[in-house]
């Protein structure tokens, strides 16, 4: 079992649809979550960063964190086509540890 | 926000010949500077973690001989990679985490652009 898994997708929306992305881990000790979008051929950019359980909402970007259930979820509101990227979760277990990642999820929002 | 830069962006090589890729951190200093490979479609791979002055941590499955990682200051680290052969043409991007007590967030990893590097 890979510590982290993503559906890879490709996962196509219409515009301004609810988009709903997520992963689920297997090391307990994971303790800081991120999300990260990566448009093709570039580097990947932060979008969230959440410590622990709970929520943490950015404009249209709202990220989950269920500890519990080893969860967690981005959510897209009012997706636009510039959101089309790949999305890569992300997670540690400590402040200086080294980041795993999840395969990460194609997006795609049609106009 | 933090910015890390990477040059060149793309490199074509002949097979056989070393080819060195610099990461930069543009407005802050960083302790750590990471390395990793994806292929196509494919998630992040952490090849090497690097601190500033010492020697760099290779994963499991890495050659440190064939990817020689170089942290030689605070906004500098580099990788050479030696002998390259067809397979390994990839997509190479660093990170870098920001040193405490400047105007970054210390717990997260800021990323370059990566470098496309192609071997004939």
């Amino acid at each position: 079992q890979k510590e982290v898994e993503q559906d890879p997708g490709p996962l196509s929306v219409p515009e301004g649809a609810i988009v709903s992305l997520n992963c689920t881990y297997s090391n307990s000790a994971f303790q800081y979550f991120m999300w990260y979008r990566q448009y093709s051929r570039k580097g990947p950019e932060l979008l969230m960063y959440t410590y622990s359980s709970g929520n943490k909402e950015d404009g249209r970007f709202t990220a989950q964190v269920d500890k519990s259930s080893k969860y967690i979820s981005l959510f897209i509101r009012d997706s636009q086509p510039s959101d089309s990227a790949t999305y890569l979760c992300a997670m540690k277990r400590t402040s200086y540890d080294k980041v795993i990642f999840g395969p990460g999820t194609s997006l795609s929002v049609i106009p | 926000g933090a910015v890390v830069s990477q040059h060149p962006s793309r490199v074509i090589c002949k097979s056989g010949t070393s080819v060195k890729i610099e990461c930069r951190s543009l407005d802050f200093q960083a302790t750590t500077m990471f390395w990793y490979r994806q292929f196509p479609k494919q998630s992040l791979m952490l090849m090497a973690t690097s601190n500033e002055g010492s020697k760099a941590t290779y994963e499991q499955g890495v050659e440190k001989d064939k990817f020689l990682i170089n942290h030689a200051s605070l906004t500098l680290s580099t990788l050479t990679v030696t002998s390259a052969h067809p397979e390994d043409s990839s997509f190479y991007i660093c990170s870098a985490r920001p040193r405490a007590g400047g105007p970054h967030d210390t717990d997260t990893q800021y990323f370059g652009p990566g470098t496309r590097l192609t071997v004939l």
